[in-house]
């Protein structure tokens, strides 16, 4: 079955703390797509990322990077010197062929970010 | 940029009564979606919609439920007699391909139900 869990409910950081938000997924298939969604207290979701199964390169944009391990089934999420706007939950999400060929996301439950200045 | 686009940003209504929520997609789209979430919880998938029809739903997506792309720029989710627990906030998404592309969400639809 497909799950994806990010075991860390709420972080607490100070301004400039670097920080990494873990998720590790769950699936039967060889072929799947891993996404970061960032949700700000406004509510929308914002797209961040998203990396195929087969790519393990780590991505890096800006203060944000990527570190895919296929090996422990993790796709963690750093955040480099924290900035109060990075106040969020952010959400972990998976898409495989086993979603029904349809392309539905699987969501983690999500992990609530504050930057505190 | 192109953007999902929903209507309207928050809807309250008494139970046993139907809602439409409403959600214009990117307009060279081909798939569509509906998740809910329901406050301080995960997202959680609905329904996808391809070619007018669904081609999944989920099991939160029962009988009372139904979705429809009316006039080839509008997507529906219709709640027929609404229930305390579909209070949530709904997203619509869309996407130019299936799971190797990414969702674009729209600002979502918090809806109240009392």
């Amino acid at each position: 079955a497909q799950k994806v869990t990010q075991a860390q409910t709420e972080i607490s950081v100070v301004e400039k703390e670097d920080v990494t938000l873990d998720c590790v997924y769950e699936t039967r298939d060889t072929t799947y797509y891993l996404f970061w969604y960032k949700q700000p207290p406004s509510g929308e979701l914002v797209f961040l990322i998203r990396r195929n199964s087969f790519d393990e390169q780590n991505e890096i944009s800006g203060r944000y990077s990527w570190n895919f391990q296929k090996s422990t089934s993790s796709f963690n999420f750093t955040i480099t010197a924290s900035q109060v706007v990075d106040s969020a939950v952010y959400f972990c999400a998976l898409s495989d062929s086993f979603s029904g060929n349809t392309g539905k996301l699987i969501f983690g439950q999500g992990t609530t970010l504050q930057v505190k200045p | 940029e192109p953007e999902v686009t929903q209507t309207p940003s928050h809807q309250v209504t008494q139970m046993g009564q139907e809602v439409i929520l409403r959600c214009v997609p990117i307009s060279n789209h081909l798939y569509f979606y509906w998740y809910r979430q329901i406050l301080g919880q995960k997202v959680e998938f609905l329904v996808s919609f391809y070619n007018n029809e669904i081609s999944e739903k989920s099991e939160i997506f029962d009988d009372q439920f139904s979705v429809e792309r009316p006039d080839g720029s509008n997507f529906t989710l219709k709640i027929r007699s609404t229930k305390l627990e579909d209070s949530a906030m709904y997203f619509c998404a869309s996407s130019a391909g299936r799971f190797s592309y990414e969702q674009y969400f729209g600002p979502g639809t918090r809806l109240t139900v009392t």
